[in-house]
């Protein structure tokens, strides 16, 4: 099974600011199936990122992904108060589909 | 456009069953892999099962031996029986495809297990 370790465990951030997410994945992942999604209370996750850096329909580019093998890295350039959310990477390359533990994102 | 629809939830008791359906639209299901996924309430996330195209299927073992993934094709539908529910199997099940490398996920429905 894949692990997936994410952090900080919660990033409090101003807006306007930067904030980069990382995922460390336990063994190497195909960099086309990780993905990363944004989830706030009483809602269904909402993909951001799919194949580590492909921004999904309608989400703005602030949110960008990037790396490669172990390494992942969620950034969103300039917060705004709606990103305030838990945040997840999840990894598609093998089964068990697995998750990370998720970074809670507060702006100040 | 990929669309999932997750149905079946509800309150249930322990020991009880439950069957979940996920009907899906703008792709050719029969193509697709399927799985499901579950959210315990203020946990994160845990996959639960897939299914593949010939029918073959695979379980997290915290519901081996308890539940079925199962597909109807001509209904492009998906379906997850539940059964033996325990409490710790309270959670948002949502279903999942997966269509040119990008996941699609449903809205999810809710299954509380409780006397």
């Amino acid at each position: 099974e894949i692990v997936l370790t994410q952090s900080p465990g919660t990033l409090s951030l101003s807006p306007g600011e930067r904030a980069t997410l990382s995922c460390r994945a336990s063994q190497s992942v195909i960099s086309t199936y990780l993905a990363w999604y944004q989830q706030k209370p009483g809602q269904a996750p909402r993909l951001l990122i799919y194949g580590a850096s492909n921004r999904a329909t309608g989400v703005p580019d602030r949110f960008s992904g990037s790396g490669s093998g172990t390494d992942f890295t969620l950034t969103i350039s300039r917060l705004e108060p709606e990103d305030s959310a838990v945040y997840y990477c999840q990894q598609y390359t093998t089964l068990p589909l697995t998750f990370g533990g998720g970074t809670k994102v507060e702006i100040k | 456009e990929v669309h999932l629809v997750e149905s079946g939830g509800g309150l249930v008791q322990p020991g009880g069953s439950l069957r979940l359906s996920c009907a899906a639209s703008g792709f050719t299901f029969s193509h697709y892999w399927m799985h499901w996924v579950r959210q315990a309430p203020g946990k994160g996330l845990l996959w639960v099962s897939r299914i593949n195209t010939d029918g073959n299927t695979v379980y997290a073992d915290s519901v081996k031996g308890r539940f079925t993934i199962s597909r109807d094709d001509p209904k492009n539908t998906l379906y997850l029986q539940m059964d033996s529910l325990r409490a710790d199997d309270t959670a948002v099940y949502y279903c999942l495809a997966f269509s040119g490398g990008q996941p699609y996920w449903g809205q999810g429905t809710l299954v509380t297990v409780a006397s």
